[in-house]
């Protein structure tokens, strides 16, 4: 069955500082998609990214950058000076060839705190 | 508004009552997904509509939870003899379609509280 870890439960930087958010997954699928959501204080989730098992290019946007890495099953995000709006949890997520019946297979998330 | 709603925000009700919580999904998206997020964990997925069938409904935590979906729009989520282990944020989400790659739009979720 599919798996996604978020090993970092919470992470705690000072302003202007880079961060790096982590993403484990495990699936048997050879196609499959991976998503990073942003789950501010007031709770609606926001999609950041989606990105599919064949695409290992990264992707930068702005002060956001991901690294995929098939070798190591890694799905990783940074963000770069970041900025107290930053402040959130966090949330990687997996979702299957088999679509959408399986909905999204999300991590515990990790809750990043950018400090002024 | 164009995005997902939910309703009520807030629930609060009794150990052993029922409740039913609501989804009205962006206009025009066939695929509607129900998930629950416990207090500082990730979210569970609970159940997949594609218009109005529900293909597996092998998600659902027990035979307390059902959930339905009419006119291919409005779905409500309903928990029945509730317990206090079901206190969560129910969240909701649609895309325009049920495959894997489309992007799922969240609604604010409800608060279910069980005293």
């Amino acid at each position: 069955a599919q798996k996604v870890t978020q090993a970092q439960t919470e992470i705690s930087v000072v302003e202007k500082e880079d961060v790096t958010l982590d993403c484990v997954y495990e699936t048997r699928d050879t196609t499959y998609y991976l998503f990073w959501y942003k789950q501010p204080p007031s709770g609606e989730l926001v999609f950041l990214i989606r990105r599919n098992s064949f695409d290992e290019q990264n992707e930068i946007s702005g002060r956001y950058s991901w690294n995929f890495q098939k070798s190591t099953s890694s799905f990783n995000f940074t963000i770069t000076a970041s900025q107290v709006v930053d402040s959130a949890v966090y949330f990687c997520a997996l979702s299957e060839a088999r679509g959408g019946a399986d909905g999204l297979t999300f991590g515990k998330g990790t809750h990043l705190i950018i400090q002024p | 508004g164009a995005g997902v709603s939910q309703s009520p925000s807030n629930k609060v009700t009794e150990k052993g009552k029922d409740v039913e919580l609501r989804c009205d999904p962006i206009s025009g998206h066939t695929a509607l997904y129900w998930y629950r997020q416990r207090l500082g964990q990730g979210l569970e997925f609970l159940i997949y509509f594609q218009g109005n069938s529900a293909p597996d409904k092998s998600g659902l935590p027990s035979d307390r939870f059902s959930a339905e979906r009419t006119g291919e729009s409005v779905s409500t989520l309903t928990i029945q003899r509730t317990q206090q282990e079901d206190s969560a944020v129910y969240l909701c989400a649609s895309s325009s379609s049920g495959l894997s790659y489309n992007e799922q739009f969240f609604g604010p979720g409800t608060r279910l509280t069980v005293l």
